[in-house]
């Protein structure tokens, strides 16, 4: 299995930049998360996704930012136009179900870093 | 108040040593409850669950206290290798998606 997948792995860009950030979830899991790690605000949950479909956004900072989920094995974040404030380390994970007993599986993450 | 609190440490213990973690929790009707460890510029990895009742998975021990809303981890004989950032964990209550709270991590450094 080769668990989640996400790319790029670093990603330095310049304020105002685009930036666009892709997961590949783990085969045959039908929930998608995206989050966000910086040291001063921890783990936080920025969008969940089930079966394709966003279910829960309230985590989504501001319009800057947007997710797509256009099939079971692939999901998108775009920041546009990023800000240094976006830098952070943004992880997508993926589940089975919808269970409390389903295991969440990180990805690597990407780390962002806005100029 | 943050929903998962815990002490950020460093928790700096020999080789060998027995390390407490706590956690505490502000909603009383929170459902389900993690410990996940996550290394140095990794991604986080579940560790174990934590049942009411307690568990314990090797050296690793988790116990609940619903009534005190508190979590704790016990990590005995302690490994270089356990050196980590351990994050408590708490779903909300029922009817959602059990999304992850996530505690801002203890970090636990082992030293020889």
């Amino acid at each position: 299995d080769a668990g989640v997948i996400q790319s790029p792995r670093h990603e330095v860009t310049e304020m105002g930049q685009e930036v666009t950030l892709r997961c590949k979830p783990i085969s045959g899991h039908n929930s998608l998360f995206w989050y966000r790690q910086t040291m001063m605000r921890g783990l936080e949950l920025l969008i969940y996704f089930n079966n394709n479909v966003p279910i829960d956004d309230s985590g989504m900072p501001e319009d800057r930012f947007s997710a797509k989920m256009p099939n079971a094995s692939f999901s998108t974040l775009k920041i546009q136009p990023s800000e240094p404030r976006d830098s952070a380390v943004y992880f997508c994970a993926s589940r089975a179900g919808t269970a409390s007993t389903d295991t969440q599986y990180f990805g690597p993450g990407t780390r962002l870093t806005v100029l | 108040r943050k929903e998962v609190e815990q002490d950020p440490g460093p928790f700096n213990v020999p080789e060998g040593a027995t390390v407490a973690f706590n956690c505490t929790y502000s909603n009383s009707a929170s459902q389900s409850f993690f410990w996940y460890r996550q290394d140095c510029r990794k991604e986080p990895k579940l560790l174990m669950s934590v049942y009411s009742s307690g568990n314990e998975d090797g050296r690793f021990t988790a116990q609940l206290n619903r009534a005190s809303q508190y979590i704790s981890l016990l990590i005995r004989d302690s490994k270089l290798s356990d050196s980590a950032t351990y994050l408590c964990v708490v779903t909300p209550p029922s009817g959602g998606y059990n999304k992850l709270i996530f505690g801002a991590g203890t970090r636990l450094a082992v030293h020889p």
